[in-house]
């Protein structure tokens, strides 16, 4: 069981707006520590997608935004598209037991 | 530009010990700020981060598996390896290694290598 969690599956038609949370403790993204978000496509590595829980890296598009508020964060994507369709990962760090990385369940997202 | 790649055995057998190397260019692993994870995905499951080296050699392991893991570099010839004691059907997956420029409490990773899928099996 992750230390963050993570709806196991979104979904939405093309165009429309989809949400993924992540909520985890005050070990961890409550304690203040920035959430990061990977993509992985069907059959690839993960892939940086937000860091510093809404920044993104230089070529991902701007559909893709982040926050995160007390023990929570959220990815949305505005405008799904067909390229979408991938599973979603949240990460963090937690402070406990010395301090360690830690992930989120995941999400799948399907696309309409 | 930055690339990692990830290799060993395909095979492992119960109770032996699984050694994988990553292979890294485009920066040098003694650089000020940098480092590299290892992260692992058993099949249709969740990422699990494992190890991290940084710079200056100091390591840092997931509380769950610190007894079995061990995480070293050699500068030299680009390389981070993992070794991962008694392994167990459990620990079958894919095996990523992803670098780090900063600590691993407020920085990401970016890139990830390809992966390897490594199988634990008799």
């Amino acid at each position: 069981q992750s230390v963050l969690t993570q709806p196991p599956s979104v979904s939405g038609a093309p165009g429309q707006r989809v949400t993924i949370s992540c909520t985890g403790s005050n070990s961890n993204i409550g304690a203040g520590y920035d959430v990061h978000w990977f993509q992985q496509l069907p059959r690839t590595a993960p892939k940086l997608l937000l860091y510093d829980n809404s920044n993104r890296p230089s070529g991902v598009p701007d559909r893709f935004s982040g926050s995160r508020s007390g023990t929570s964060a959220s990815l949305v994507i505005s405008g799904l598209q067909a390229e979408d369709e991938a599973d979603y990962y949240c990460q963090t760090y937690d402070s406990r037991l010395g301090g360690h990385v830690v992930f989120g369940g995941g999400t799948k997202v399907t696309v309409l | 530009q930055v690339t990692l790649k990830e290799s060993g055995p395909v095979l492992v057998k119960p109770t032996e010990t699984l050694t994988l190397t990553c292979t890294v260019s485009g920066f040098s692993l003694s650089s000020t700020r940098m480092g590299v994870s290892w992260i692992r995905q058993p099949p249709g499951k969740a990422l699990e981060w494992l190890a991290h080296i940084y710079w200056n050699d100091q390591q840092s392991y997931s509380p769950s598996l610190k007894s079995r893991l061990a995480i070293s570099k050699d500068t030299s010839k680009s390389r981070v390896v993992l070794t991962i004691t008694n392994v167990d059907p459990l620990d079958s997956g894919t095996y990523y290694c992803a670098r780090m420029e900063g600590n691993p409490a407020w920085d990401w990773f970016d890139p990830w290598g390809q992966g390897t899928l490594v199988t634990v099996s008799s």
